[in-house]
């Protein structure tokens, strides 16, 4: 089976840098992707990372770590908009290469 | 990336009845994805919908209470049957956009059961 785990709060304040964690168990892992999902509203695709390192997206990166089953996601000089939870979902093999949701970060940012 | 339709963006049902959720893509894509998501939590999938094939459900979802349609390339339909409050939840409809590029979602219908 597959197993996901992320914080489940992190509060930062407006400009600063916030790392979410996410630690992961499969037997056949493909990639990790991250979505943000504002409440009421539906995930929105971040970014994908399926070889170990980081990948960067404006104030967003996201890094991988195969051989720890490790990853997470960055975001730098937090805007209040920012607010809003956070999806580590892993792409598994064993699940019909179909994504595994993780239980996800929520991230308030402060004034 | 693909836009998708979803509706409708809400309902409130009573229990017995069935609801059924319609999205359409502004592409033609071989899989189309639903999933549940429930008040605070995570998103589980229900099903995996191919078109010209019978959807493939996962562990504790059953076809008979979430039958699913995919009658061509664009289109797919959930039906949530005889719905108790335990269903009572937002239902999301998703595409794949390429191993890059993740996942696309509905806007989602959000769903009360009484």
């Amino acid at each position: 089976g597959q197993s996901l785990e992320q914080p489940s709060e992190v509060t930062a304040v407006e400009g600063a840098i916030v790392q979410m964690n996410c630690t992961y168990q499969t037997s056949g892992f493909y990639g990790l992707s991250w979505y943000q999902q504002h409440d009421g509203g539906a995930p929105t695709f971040l970014s994908y990372n399926a070889l170990d390192g980081l990948e960067e997206t404006g104030r967003f990166s996201s890094f991988l770590s195969r051989s720890d089953s490790y990853g997470y996601l960055l975001l730098q000089e937090l805007q209040m908009k920012d607010s809003a939870s956070y999806f580590c979902a892993v792409r598994d093999q064993d699940y019909g290469q179909n994504f595994v949701f993780g239980p996800g970060t929520r991230l308030s940012v402060l004034p | 990336s693909a836009v998708i339709s979803q509706k409708p963006s809400r309902d409130i049902c009573q229990r017995g009845t069935s609801l059924t959720i319609q999205c359409q893509v502004d592409s033609q894509v071989t899989m189309m994805f639903w999933y549940r998501q429930q008040p605070g939590q995570s998103l589980t999938l229900i099903a995996t919908a191919n078109q010209g094939s019978e959807a493939t459900y996962e562990s504790g979802f059953v076809i008979d209470k979430f039958p699913i349609s995919r009658p061509n390339l664009t289109f797919s339909t959930l039906t949530v049957s005889n719905m108790s409050p335990e269903d009572s939840s937002i239902y999301l409809c998703s595409v794949e956009g390429g191993p890059s590029y993740g996942y696309t979602f509905g806007s989602g219908t959000r769903l009360t059961v009484v």
